[in-house]
């Protein structure tokens, strides 16, 4: 069966570096995605990785991918106020269809 | 482009009440989705669409009906509402199984009492 799982809660002081994880357990995901969700909004795709690479980095934005430890992670530098929002790791092993996890609600205070 | 459109924002139904979720995407979009975001969870597929005509069910699917007649409109019908389907819905598309092409709705808020 597919689970992703994240830890529900970060907070950290401006202008550090956060570190959000994510485990799944789908083996065969072929892509592994990040969205952030800012308060009474829709979801907004920041970035996403095919499972054959192990980072891929954009701007602030690093992510990390461990295939053998099924451990995805995504590290924002410089962490501003507007940076907080809940972010969603996903696993998609069927193009169709993506399974997220449960968020993390990242708080970033001054 | 107006993107992903969901109607109504909010809404609040009665046990055994009946609606329609509406959702419209101006983007050309062949595949497209309904989720539904419980509290304090992440989303939960609970129908999703390849192209016109075709739909398939997701993890949740029951308790709700989608069709999809035309490639801009994919609504969600709730036919006899239960307070488990309290819950914040969104609309996504994308153009083809490309995930950097995915665009979620703003979402509408239920509650059924």
């Amino acid at each position: 069966g597919e689970d992703v799982e994240q830890s529900l809660f970060l907070s950290v002081r401006e202008g550090d570096s956060s570190v959000i994880n994510c485990t799944y357990t789908d083996s065969s995901s072929t892509y592994l995605y990040w969205y952030k969700q800012e308060p009474g909004a829709g979801l907004q795709l920041l970035t996403y990785i095919f499972s054959n690479m192990d980072m891929k980095q954009d701007q602030r934005l690093t992510v990390l991918l461990n295939k053998k430890d099924k451990h995805l992670s995504l590290r924002i530098a410089d962490t501003q106020t507007g940076d907080s929002a809940i972010y969603f790791c996903a696993e998609s092993w069927d193009t169709d269809k993506l399974i997220f996890g449960t968020g993390t609600r990242l708080q970033v205070f001054p | 482009n107006a993107g992903v459109t969901q109607t109504p924002k909010f809404r609040i139904l009665k046990i055994g009440q009946s609606m329609t979720l509406q959702c419209t995407q101006d983007m050309n979009h062949n595949y497209m989705y309904w989720y539904r975001q419980d509290p304090g969870m992440g989303l939960k597929l609970i129908y999703y669409s390849v192209g016109a005509g075709i739909t398939d069910k997701g993890e949740v699917p029951n308790g709700y009906n989608v069709s999809r007649s035309t490639t801009e409109d994919f609504p969600l019908r709730l036919e006899l509402a239960a307070p488990s389907q309290t819950s914040v819905y969104f609309c996504a598309s994308r153009l083809g199984p490309v995930a950097d092409t995915q665009y979620f709705g703003p979402g509408t808020r239920l509650t059924v009492l």
